[in-house]
């Protein structure tokens, strides 16, 4: 079955640190591959896809994510963490196959950074 | 724009009644989805409409049923309405077909069933 993982239900990192937000998938091919971020209250805003090409994407708020495909992984990632980076992040795949647009939702994980 | 809209932002239901939570979009997309959140659960896909004239179950559909009234309006219907449909409701959009475009999610409906 396709799923997505993220294992980590939430990270803690401190202001100024680096983070990662780690998420691995299972899918058969390779899919397109998204973030999504989600303020309380609030619905998912787009953060960064990879479709294909390097490995290493950037995105909005000064996010990156690198895809690695042995591991099949897609990792977020941010140099340095701010205090309203703290948000409930999303991993989420498009399978390849098929025509229809479906995305394919990890569970969550929350980012707290503490000033 | 207004992107991705929905009505109402808030409801209360009581075991059995039946509602329906409507989306509308300006975004000219194709595809148009209803995902349900839960805690611990991510979102999970209820209903998608990959054109305008089509619908197809998601992963959770029982329960539901959505109309597709024409290219910017997707509502969903519950018929009778139980305490495990308490969740947040979002509708989301985006070109659909092949593309690798983002969905466009609007700011959700919070439903209580008691």
């Amino acid at each position: 079955a396709q799923s997505v993982a993220q294992p980590e239900d939430q990270v803690n990192v401190a202001e100024g640190n680096p983070l990662t937000v780690k998420c691995t998938y299972s899918v058969s091919g390779n899919p397109y591959l998204f973030w999504y971020v989600q303020y309380p209250n609030r619905g998912l805003q787009f953060l960064l896809k990879y479709i294909t090409g390097d490995n290493l994407v950037k995105g909005s708020y000064g996010f990156e994510a690198e895809f690695n495909k042995s591991q099949t992984s897609f990792h977020l990632k941010k140099p340095s963490a701010l205090v309203s980076d703290s948000a409930l992040y999303f991993c989420a795949v498009r399978p390849l196959r098929g025509a229809t647009n479906k995305l394919i939702f990890g569970t969550g994980t929350l980012l707290a950074v503490q000033p | 724009n207004a992107g991705v809209t929905q009505t109402p932002k808030f409801q209360v239901l009581k075991t059995g009644q039946s509602m329906t939570l409507q989306c509308a979009q300006d975004m000219n997309h194709n595809s148009m989805y209803w995902y349900r959140q839960d805690p611990g659960m991510g979102l999970r896909l209820i209903y998608y409409s990959a054109s305008e004239g089509t619908t197809d179950k998601g992963e959770v559909p029982n329960g539901y049923n959505v109309s597709r009234l024409n290219k910017r309006e997707f509502s969903l219907r519950l018929e009778s309405a139980a305490p495990s449909q308490t969740s947040v409701y979002f509708c989301a959009g985006n070109s659909g077909g092949y593309s690798y475009n983002e969905q466009f999610f609007g700011p959700g409906t919070r439903l209580t069933v008691l």
